[in-house]
């Protein structure tokens, strides 16, 4: 299972941290992926946390404002998200990363809106 | 970054028939040391999050529907579903994991007449 953090209401240029907290199996053998979808929109891969910590981001569609961390005592994977702008309002997923990259399970999604 | 481009953005089938979806990468994401294909096709029904159909182009994930099956390589990949069923309602994603930037098809919204 993969269990996000509550829905978050945000004005522009604050800071969004969404949680993902896993259970069910070893944390250590599986990757964390985070996903977006805006309303209406389809899906757009923001990056992942590997099982050694490696990070790896979409830079391009994100400019260096998201850090992803893991927290191996308590198996959960934070993003957090900075300089939050009205188009960063979208449904975020946690994933998870299976090897070789096959995203295969997912958690429930955590809304972020961004509204003055 | 490799580009994902879904035929057709939606499509009408009725119950029984068949539904394809196509989709293509703007380069290969076969890697050929191991001969796989980067490439996961996901189901999405309304206000729920994606599901895992089929990885590695082809390999049906447990618990799928044999109605579902995915071929293809290289390049150009299709999601096939026989027999279409009332519960298969849901927009289709492919998504390349051959390198960084991952990224998604545009959507192949999946209807009943």
């Amino acid at each position: 299972q993969l269990v996000q953090s509550a829905a978050e209401v945000k004005k522009p240029g604050a800071s969004v941290r969404v949680s993902c907290k896993t259970s069910g199996y070893s944390f250590d053998t599986y990757g964390i992926s985070w996903v977006r979808q805006a309303p209406g929109q389809g899906l757009e891969w923001m990056g992942w946390i590997s099982i050694d910590n490696i990070k790896t981001t979409n830079v391009q569609k994100l400019q260096g404002r998201v850090t992803m961390t893991r927290d191996t005592s308590t198996s959960t994977v934070y993003m957090e998200l900075r300089s939050l702008r009205s188009d960063d309002t979208a449904m975020y997923y946690c994933a998870r990363v299976a090897l070789g990259g096959v995203i295969d399970y997912w958690g429930q999604g955590t809304l972020v809106t961004v509204s003055a | 970054d490799i580009v994902m481009t879904q035929s057709p953005d939606s499509l009408t089938v009725s119950l029984g028939e068949r539904a394809t979806i196509n989709c293509k990468s703007s380069q290969s994401i076969l890697y050929r040391s191991n001969n796989k294909n980067y490439l996961a096709w996901y189901q999405q029904k309304l206000g729920q999050p994606p599901k895992l159909l089929i990885s590695w182009a082809s390999t049906r994930e447990s618990g799928v529907p044999d109605r579902f099956s995915g071929s293809g390589s290289g390049t150009d990949f299709t999601l096939t579903i026989t027999n279409l069923q009332a519960e298969d309602v849901a927009v289709y994603y492919c998504l390349h994991h051959y390198y960084t930037p991952w990224t998604f098809g545009q959507g192949t919204k999946v209807e009943i007449k």
